[in-house]
C-alpha cells in the first residue's frame, strides 16, 4: 500500500537558517511527489513537484526538494528560513499507473523565531 | 481566477443529524476530489469525480456519506446520520487535467465538529 511518512510533526528553526521538512515514501511503481504547504485558515498551496528528470526540483517561495529514489525521500529545503514561512507543510505521492489518489502525510508544523 | 471555495467554514452538529458541505471548484476543473483531515493525522482521500461521474470512491468511509455533483460544477458532500467520529476538516480540491502528475488546488476546508 502507499504511505508517506513525515516523521517530524513539529520542525523549528531560527531566522536566517536553512531549513528541512522531511518525507519519505512507500509506493510500488513510479512516484509523482509533492509539497504542499497551508497557511492559517487557508487551503493548501502547491510549493514543488518532482515528475521526472533532475532529482532537484525548484518551487515557490525559495523551496526546493531533493528527490532521492534509493532512500525513498523527498525532503523539502530552503537555504534561509523567513518567519512567514512558519506554516504546515504537507508531503504527498500518487503513481503513474493506475488509480488517481494522491496520498498525503500528516503534515508538519515549520516555526520560524524571528 | 476565483479559487476553490467551500461553505460553511465551520459547522457544528449533534450525533445524528444530516450535514451538507459544499465545495465550488474553479471554473473548468473538470476534476473534483473531496479529501479529510481528522485529528491533525494525514489527509485522507475521499473521492474524486470527473465532471459529474465518480472516478473513484474508493475512500468513502461507509454509506453514511454521499457526494453529488450534478452538472459537473459544484459538488455537495452530505453525512446523514452523522457520528462523533465524523468530525475533522473537509477539504475539496480541483484540477484543470486528469493525471496524478497535476498539482491540485485547494479550498480552505470546512470544519465539522459532531458532539
Amino acid at each position: 500500500a502507499q504511505s508517506v511518512a513525515q516523521p517530524e510533526d513539529q520542525v523549528n528553526v531560527a531566522e536566517g537558517n536553512p531549513l528541512t521538512v522531511k518525507c519519505t515514501y512507500s509506493v510500488s511503481g513510479n512516484p509523482y511527489l509533492f509539497w504542499y504547504v497551508q497557511y492559517p485558515n487557508r487551503g493548501l498551496q502547491f510549493l514543488l513537484k518532482y515528475i521526472t528528470g533532475d532529482n532537484l526540483v525548484k518551487g515557490s517561495y525559495g523551496f526546493e526538494a531533493e528527490f532521492n529514489k534509493s532512500q525513498t525521500s523527498f525532503h523539502l529545503q530552503h537555504p534561509s528560513a523567513l518567519v512567514s514561512d512558519s506554516a504546515l507543510y504537507f508531503c504527498a505521492v500518487s503513481l503513474d499507473t493506475g488509480g488517481f489518489k494522491t496520498i498525503f502525510g500528516a503534515g508538519t508544523r515549520l516555526f520560524v523565531k524571528a | 481566477e476565483a479559487g476553490v471555495t467551500q461553505f460553511p467554514s465551520h459547522s457544528v452538529i449533534e450525533k445524528g443529524q444530516t450535514v451538507t458541505l459544499r465545495c465550488d471548484p474553479i471554473s473548468g476543473h473538470d476534476n473534483l476530489y473531496w479529501y479529510r483531515r481528522v485529528m491533525g493525522k494525514e489527509i485522507k482521500f475521499l473521492l474524486h469525480f470527473v465532471k459529474e461521474s465518480k472516478q473513484d470512491e474508493s475512500g468513502m468511509p461507509n454509506n453514511r456519506f454521499l457526494a453529488e455533483r450534478t452538472g459537473g460544477t459544484y459538488s455537495t458532500l452530505k453525512v446523514q446520520p452523522a457520528e462523533l467520529e465524523d468530525s475533522g476538516v473537509y477539504f475539496c480540491a480541483s484540477s484543470p487535467r486528469l493525471g496524478t502528475y497535476n498539482e491540485q488546488f485547494f479550498g480552505p476546508g470546512t470544519r465539522l465538529t459532531v458532539l
